[in-house]
C-alpha cells in the first residue's frame, strides 16, 4: 500500500542547513510535495518535483529526489527562526482511478534555535 | 496561487450535534477535496468532491457522517454530522492549482467536540 515516512523532530541552529527527509513506498508517485504547516495555521505549498526530475532548487530550498530508493529530501540554507514549523512531505500519481489524492507523511517539526 | 477561505475558523460544539463547514476559492476548480488532521496527527483525505456529482469518499469515511456539497466550481460544504469527541480535528479544504498539479490549502477549521 502507500505509505510515507518522515523522521518526527530535528533541532537546528540558526544559520545551519536543515535537512528533512522522507521515504515513500508508491513506486507509481509521480508527484512529490513539501508542506510547511505553522502553528495555527493551514499548510502552505512550499515545492514539489516531478518524479522524472533529481533535483529542483528554488531560492533557500533545495529538494533532492533519489527514485530509486524512494527517498525524498528537502534542504533549507542559512535556516532562519521563521523556518520553525511542521514539515510535511506527500505524494500522490495522477492516472486511472486516481485524481491527485495526496498522501502525506507524519510531519517532521523543525526547531530553530538562535 | 488560490486564494481559499473556510468558515468557522474554529468551533466547539456539543456531542450529538452537527457543524457545517464552508470553503470558498477565490476562482474556478474542477476538483475539491477535503481532509482532516486529527490532533498531533497527519492529514487524511476524507472525500473528493467535484461539480455536479457525487463526492467520492475514502476508505473509513461515508456520506451519512460526512455529507459534502459542491453547488458551484467556487464552493463546497462539509457537514460533520452526529459529532463525538474522536471527531476533534481540524479539517481543511484544498484546490488543484492551475497546472492540475499543485494542490493548495484552506485555513482550516480547528473543530472540537465536547
Amino acid at each position: 500500500g502507500e505509505d510515507v515516512e518522515q523522521s518526527l523532530f530535528l533541532s537546528v541552529r540558526e544559520g545551519d542547513s536543515s535537512v528533512i527527509n522522507c521515504t515513500y513506498t508508491d513506486s507509481s508517485s509521480t508527484y512529490l510535495y513539501w508542506y510547511k504547516q505553522e502553528p495555527g495555521a493551514g499548510l502552505q505549498l512550499l515545492t514539489y518535483i516531478f518524479s522524472n526530475m533529481d533535483m529542483k532548487q528554488d531560492q533557500r530550498l533545495t529538494v533532492l529526489l533519489n527514485k530509486k530508493d524512494k527517498h525524498l529530501s528537502l534542504r533549507i540554507a542559512d535556516t532562519q527562526t521563521g523556518d520553525s514549523a511542521i514539515y510535511f512531505c506527500a505524494e500522490t500519481h495522477f492516472g486511472s482511478g486516481n485524481t491527485g489524492k495526496l498522501i502525506f507523511g507524519q510531519g517532521t517539526t523543525l526547531q530553530v534555535k538562535p | 496561487s488560490a486564494v481559499i477561505s473556510q468558515k468557522p475558523s474554529r468551533d466547539i460544539c456539543q456531542r450529538g450535534t452537527s457543524l457545517t463547514i464552508q470553503c470558498q476559492v477565490d476562482s474556478q476548480v474542477t476538483m475539491m477535496f477535503w481532509y482532516r488532521q486529527q490532533p498531533g496527527q497527519s492529514l487524511t483525505l476524507i472525500a473528493t468532491a467535484n461539480q455536479g456529482s457525487e463526492a467520492t469518499y475514502e476508505s473509513g469515511f461515508v456520506i451519512d457522517k460526512f455529507p459534502i456539497s459542491r453547488p458551484n466550481l467556487t464552493f463546497s460544504t462539509l457537514t460533520v454530522s452526529n459529532m463525538s469527541p474522536e471527531d476533534s480535528s481540524i479539517y481543511l479544504c484544498s484546490v488543484e492549482g492551475g497546472t492540475g498539479y499543485e494542490q493548495y490549502f484552506g485555513p482550516g477549521t480547528r473543530l472540537t467536540v465536547t
